[in-house]
């Protein structure tokens, strides 16, 4: 049972415009989220997370959304750079446990 | 920051043979260590939780005596796949408990 959704495989951007990636989780309990960036054949390295108790995090280009009605999260990343293409991972956990994974987006930003 | 190093980073074996890979965290005590697996195209699906001088807790349906998870001091975590087989080739990735910090990752390829 897939706890959190990455429905879009992929998403190809122009540089400088906004990439948007989403997210949708089932559990309820979640209360933790985390993005991370994931390049081939390499660990995950850690972007942004945002917790239950705020709806919005923001990092330099990277800005976390939460709709907690919605069970929903996104990853705005702008201006968006040929740099930024990878994999991005959400993650979500509930009460410090393990973290569920999405089937990950792939990003390609286009010079 | 944190930092956790995986070794290998790519391992190719002969079926039947054991692969052992380690997990250290070099600037901080991990009392608790996640290992997770990776198959093309999908989610990073958590295998089992290590603790530190305590058995290792297994997700359903993982075997525990084909992946044999030590957990031996505060700063070395170990998955070894016992009489691999093709179908464990897979990528390998650990965690340390925080959710911020993975290794780099372990490619194996059984033959």
């Amino acid at each position: 049972d897939q706890q959190v959704k990455q429905n879009s495989p992929s998403l190809s951007v122009q540089e400088g415009r906004i990439s948007i990636l989403n997210c949708d989780y089932t559990n309820s309990m979640f209360d933790y989220f985390l993005w991370y960036k994931k390049y081939p054949a390499e660990g995950p390295t850690f972007l942004i997370s945002i917790s239950s108790i705020k709806d919005k995090n923001e990092d330099g280009r990277f800005t976390v959304f939460l709709n907690k009605s919605a069970k929903h999260l996104s990853l705005h990343i702008v201006p968006s750079q040929p740099g930024d293409s990878a994999v991005y991972f959400c993650a979500a956990s509930a009460l410090g446990n393990q973290f569920y994974f999405g089937t990950g987006t792939s990003l390609t930003v286009i010079p | 920051g944190a930092v956790v190093s995986q070794h290998p980073s790519w391992v190719i074996c002969k079926s039947g043979t054991s692969v052992k890979i380690e997990c250290r965290s070099l600037d901080f005590q991990a009392t608790t260590m996640f290992w997770y697996r990776q198959f093309p195209k999908q989610s990073l699906m958590l295998m089992a939780t290590s603790n530190e001088g305590s058995k290792a807790t297994y997700e359903q349906g993982v075997e525990k005596d084909k992946f044999l998870i030590n957990h031996a001091s505060l700063t070395l975590s170990t998955l070894t796949v016992t009489s691999a087989h093709p179908e464990d080739s897979s990528f390998y990735i650990c965690s340390a408990k925080n959710g911020y910090t993975f290794g780099s990752g372990t490619r194996l390829t059984v033959v």
